[in-house]
């Protein structure tokens, strides 16, 4: 089973709303990644979590602040943002990131936007 | 210069064609190679996985990796309505927390 659920499918916040995108993975895996994608887009990159400490941040903006309470769930999030941040954010998961590669599975996403 | 370049399409064949999607890169440091498939308002599925140069086939889909020209491509026989979706590209290079990159994605519609 290759499955990552995010929740909730769909979010609809203004621009002063505190919010929280969930992410779960049952697979075992160690790396855990937020994406965002803009619609006709590739996904981009924002956050990289290995083995449950944040590794990689692409410069985003703290009004996202992402959280990985356990090796199956990560978190982001979402605070005062503004209406350039609605998009469908992605959740992926690999077995690990420090050695050799493996393939990164991603979640259905979910989709925001903000008022 | 995109370190991935990929034709956005659209493209539109009929059923049961074969279907070529291609991507080129500018990075010699890349070493895996992904294909995956997007339906419209869903998350990326991931279709092929391959290592360093040569092919791989799985079922009516066939990956190429020629690391020499810098090309990838998948190819789609017996093409179905099904396929229709955004096929993205996406590369690797060894080490660096296994970093996508993606191309941008082709539109593709096979028509009944």
């Amino acid at each position: 089973d290759t499955e990552v659920t995010q929740t909730p499918k769909h979010l609809v916040m203004g621009m002063t709303n505190k919010k929280s995108l969930k992410c779960e993975q049952h697979m075992g895996h160690r790396a855990m990644y937020w994406y965002k994608q803009k619609a006709k887009k590739p996904p981009e990159l924002m956050f990289v979590y290995s083995y449950e400490k944040l590794s990689i941040n692409e410069s985003v903006p703290s009004r996202f602040s992402p959280e990985c309470p356990n090796s199956s769930l990560l978190n982001l999030h979402l605070h005062a943002l503004q209406p350039e941040d609605s998009a469908l954010y992605l959740c992926a998961s690999s077995q690990d990131n420090l050695a050799g590669y493996y393939e990164q599975y991603f979640g259905p996403g979910t989709r925001l936007t903000v008022t | 210069q995109k370190e991935v370049e990929q034709d956005p399409g659209p493209l539109s064949v009929p059923e049961g064609a074969i279907v070529s999607l291609n991507c080129t890169y500018s990075n010699s440091a890349f070493q895996y190679f992904m294909w995956y498939r997007q339906y419209s308002r869903k998350g990326p599925e991931l279709l092929m996985y391959t290592y360093s140069s040569g092919n791989k086939e799985d079922g009516r889909f066939t990956a190429q990796v020629d690391k020499s020209s810098k090309y990838i491509s998948l190819f789609i026989r017996d093409s179905q309505p099904s396929d229709s979706a955004t096929y993205l590209c996406a590369m690797s290079a060894v080490g660096g927390a296994q970093k996508l990159v993606f191309g941008q994605g082709t539109r593709l519609t096979i028509n009944p």
